[in-house]
């Protein structure tokens, strides 16, 4: 069971780089979110989608692009990185019509900008 | 405005000790559900339980148990003979709809109890 999938695992970026953080889920849920989370702040939504084609702005979306082209691809772009979002970054999907289904989440980046 | 408040940000217990965490939610739907996750050192994210608004029924999962009191808002998550590997930081987290009426949800976590259970 592959479940929710995230590469990389760990990534050190320079300020100002772009990257893609990627995440894959096999189970044809829905709803699908990235979270990002801090000492003290935990888990905070950044973007999340309903299904394909369709994607929202969470609690912190500033410095971050998301896509929703499949049902099993979530993409999240950083455009210019900055050291403000050195984190970790979380995953998760989880099926957008049943209220009491966990939300399942892939294993998370540490991202550092330097 | 859907909340979920976890009011300790740590608490340290010696092995065998009893605790319990605490979580406070707020939410305007009258269906709900609400979660406790773990996350070891090692930093994934278990799922630990489930509840719903309308089962207040106390749940015992071997040293686990939780205590659901809606009349408090309150979802509290217990370990009994706190072990070592219990040390974690455990997150409550509410299920609620994305629109009011509509059939979209999403999860809201509290800001997570870091749990030190020491030899």
């Amino acid at each position: 069971n592959a479940g929710v999938t995230q590469t990389p695992k760990f990534q050190v970026l320079k300020t100002g780089q772009s990257m893609t953080l990627q995440c894959a889920q096999d189970m044809n849920h829905e709803y699908m979110s990235w979270y990002r989370q801090d000492p003290g702040m935990g888990l905070r939504l950044i973007h999340y989608s309903v299904g394909a084609g369709i994607t929202d702005q969470g609690e912190v979306p500033n410095g971050y692009n998301v896509s929703r082209s499949t049902t099993e691809d979530f993409p999240l772009r950083l455009l210019s990185a900055a050291p403000s979002q050195t984190s970790v970054y979380f995953c998760a999907s989880r099926s957008r019509q049943v209220m009491n289904t966990e939300a399942f989440f892939g294993q998370g980046t540490r991202l550092t900008v330097v | 405005a859907q909340k979920v408040t976890q009011a300790q940000t740590e608490i340290s217990v010696v092995e065998k000790e009893d605790v319990t965490l605490d979580c406070v939610y707020e939410t305007r739907d009258t269906t709900y559900y609400l979660f406790w996750y773990k996350q070891p050192p090692s930093g994934e994210l278990v799922f630990l339980i489930r509840r719903n608004s309308f089962d207040e029924q106390n749940e015992i999962s071997g040293r686990y148990s939780w205590n659901f009191q809606k009349s408090t808002s309150s979802f509290n998550f217990t370990i009994t003979a706190s072990q070592v590997v219990d040390s974690a930081v455990y997150f409550c987290a509410l299920s609620e709809a994305l629109s009011s009426g509509g059939s979209n949800y999403k999860l809201t976590f509290g800001k997570g109890t870091l749990l030190t259970v020491n030899p």
